[in-house]
């Protein structure tokens, strides 16, 4: 089956420095990418979705210039979330999509904590 | 704007009880339907999902879901649950384009 990896799956960080996540797909080309943060006890909520090669579609309400979206292959794409505070810690999840299928196939999800 | 709305926030159910959890959807075109679940410390996995043909789809470990048009209802059950499917279970519609717009998710647990 389809296998999506995130590295890396916790990360503890400085309030003001930067952190990068990766999202790869591990058997398949993935077109599409999507990011989502999710809060405890709440649903994903869509960040940002990404085509290979294009700038990503940000999500009304999410600060592009504070989470950057490198979708630089079909295989990878990165989340950089820049001068982190204390209220960026979150899980953040990403997802795949292959080619012109709808379903969604997630990574183990991410969590950051911000110091 | 789309819309996927979950019923119920939790459910506790005893094992061997039938379970229904409601999924209902606002968007009155064509849709592709699907079920994901987490269980603790998991990352999401597809149950299951409906893009066309039968309404009443079977996924993975006995889950079942019926999308039914009228209602734009797309409910996941299953006639015996067990302590294993204690997990998160999110609803989600993709109205043809590249967003999949999730659910609220419903927390069940089971008691063994």
């Amino acid at each position: 089956g389809a296998v999506v990896s995130q590295h890396p799956s916790w990360v503890i960080c400085k309030s003001g420095t930067s952190v990068k996540i990766e999202c790869r797909s591990l058997d398949f080309q993935a077109t599409t990418m999507f990011w989502y943060r999710q809060f405890p006890k709440q649903s994903l909520m869509l960040m940002a979705t990404s085509n290979e090669g294009s700038k990503a579609t940000y999500e009304q309400g999410v600060e592009k210039d504070k989470f950057l979206i490198n979708h630089a292959s079909l295989t990878l794409s990165t989340l950089t979330v820049t001068s982190a505070h204390p209220e960026d810690s979150s899980f953040y999840i990403c997802s795949a999509r292959d080619g012109t299928k709808y379903e969604q196939y997630f990574g183990p999800g991410t969590r950051l904590t911000v110091t | 704007a789309q819309s996927v709305s979950q019923h119920n926030h939790h459910v506790i159910l005893s094992e061997a009880a039938s379970l229904e959890l409601g999924c209902n959807y606002s968007y009155g075109g064509t849709v592709n339907l699907f079920w994901y679940v987490q269980y603790p410390g998991q990352h999401l996995q597809l149950l299951l999902k409906y893009f066309s043909g039968d309404p009443l789809v079977k996924g993975i470990k006995g889950f079942e879901a019926e999308f039914i048009k009228s209602k734009f209802s797309f409910n996941l059950r299953k006639p015996s649950v067990q302590w294993s499917d204690t997990a998160e279970y999110f609803c989600a519609v993709n109205a043809g384009g590249f967003k999949t717009i999730f659910g609220a998710g419903t927390r069940l647990f089971v008691k063994a």
